[in-house]
This record gives structure tokens, sequence and C-alpha cells, in this order.
């Protein structure tokens, strides 16, 4: 089937508005991953979901950030009052839960710019 | 806290010139993970490396996992312009998360 799909691909917003991220896991796959990576470098963990479990969200950098996984599938994260400081680009990535692997597969990523 | 450094960086070398990335932490993990990512896409894993010890080889890329699974390394024998691109390493820690290292940003030049 197809890959995780992400979208906005492309994301430009001015400082103070909401935005919406979504992804699309990869059928099956029961974990989801939020990630943010800055121009070049390595990725910071944001939250992650695991089933019906409740979700990790202790790489949340501020009160702003929140993320929902509605029916165990698609998932949406939502930056609040967004700063300057938050542009980057968001990678979502799942993860089939079988047999301990820990192989994640990514997204394309949203680009964020906050002017 | 679970740390791996990645170095170099950045690397950038002629085409058909060999290079080494390393990855370290003082801490063990059960498995490290390698990926590649090209600008404007998400990153794609190129191996998983279990064992200590263990040595791996995709193509031209060799793996390696330290004998007491804190480090690893990655190889690339006669570097192409298409192996360009950042690599992460990334190690297994508790709950199916994984530790990123910062990454090395790998340019070829023909």
């Amino acid at each position: 089937g197809a890959g995780v799909s992400q979208s906005p691909s492309n994301k430009v917003t001015e400082k103070g508005k909401d935005v919406e991220l979504r992804c699309d896991p990869i059928s099956g796959h029961t974990a989801l991953y939020w990630y943010r990576q800055s121009l070049g470098q390595g990725l910071e963990f944001l939250i992650y979901f695991q089933g019906n479990s409740a979700p990790d969200k202790s790489g949340l950098p501020s009160d702003r950030f929140s993320a929902e996984r509605t029916g165990g599938s698609v998932s949406t994260l939502t930056i609040q009052r967004t700063q300057q400081e938050d542009s980057a680009v968001y990678l979502c990535a799942s993860r089939r839960d079988r047999g301990g692997s820990y192989e994640q597969y990514f997204g394309p990523g949203t680009r964020l710019t906050v002017t | 806290t679970q740390l791996l450094e990645q170095s170099p960086q950045f690397l950038s070398i002629q085409e058909g010139e060999n290079l080494t990335v390393y990855c370290n932490s003082s801490s063990v993990f059960s498995s490290l993970q390698w990926y590649r990512q090209e600008p404007g896409e998400g990153p794609v894993l190129l191996v998983t490396v279990v064992t200590g010890g263990e040595v791996k080889k995709l193509k031209r890329l060799t793996f390696q996992f330290g004998d007491a699974r804190k480090d690893s390394s990655l190889h690339i024998t006669a570097a192409q312009p298409g192996d360009t691109g950042l690599y992460l390493c990334a190690g297994a820690a508790s709950n199916y998360q994984l530790i990123w290292g910062a990454g090395t940003k790998l340019i070829i030049k023909p």
C-alpha cells in the first residue's frame, strides 16, 4: 500500500495563528510518531501514539503543541499561537507493531514557516 | 539520559573517496539503525544492527555495531554523488522510542 502521507507539504502562517498538520500512517501500523527537524539537523521527538495507550507527550516543547489520533489511524498535530521559533519541518512516522521491530517509516514532512 | 553523538557533522569529499561516519554513546542499545534522508523527504531506513560486533554490508556501505553495543560506524567505499544526503543513526531505547544522533551531512562532489 501507500506510504506515510502528510499534508500540507508546505505551510506559511503569520505569527500568532494556529496551524494543523495532518499525518496518514501506513495502513495497519499501530504506532505513530511526530518529530520536528530544523534545517539539516537531527530529529527532535515530539509525541508518540501506540495503539489505544495514552500517548507519550514528553517531547512537546510547550502547551501550545498538541496532537490527537482518531480511530487509531490519522493524526493531527496542532500548534496554537505560532511563534517564529516553531518554523521547521514536521515529520510523521509510523511503525508496524510486530516482532519487536523499531523500524519507522517516515512521511515527506510538512515545512512550516512562521512569518 | 541516553545520548548518541554523531561525527562528523559535515563531510564534503570527491567522488571515489572513502569515508566513515561514527555514532557513539555511553549507553548500551539493544539495536541501532542507520537512516538516510534526502532533501524534501523523510528519513529512509538503511540497516538495523542488533548483535555486538555485527557487520552488515549494503553494496558499497558497511555498517558495524561495536562489541559493547555502544557505538556504530558507517563506512562508504568509493563514494558516488548519489550517496549525498543526511545520514542519521538512531539507537533503540525503551518503549519503542529511538534516540537520534544529530546527523552527518554528506556531500559527494563529482
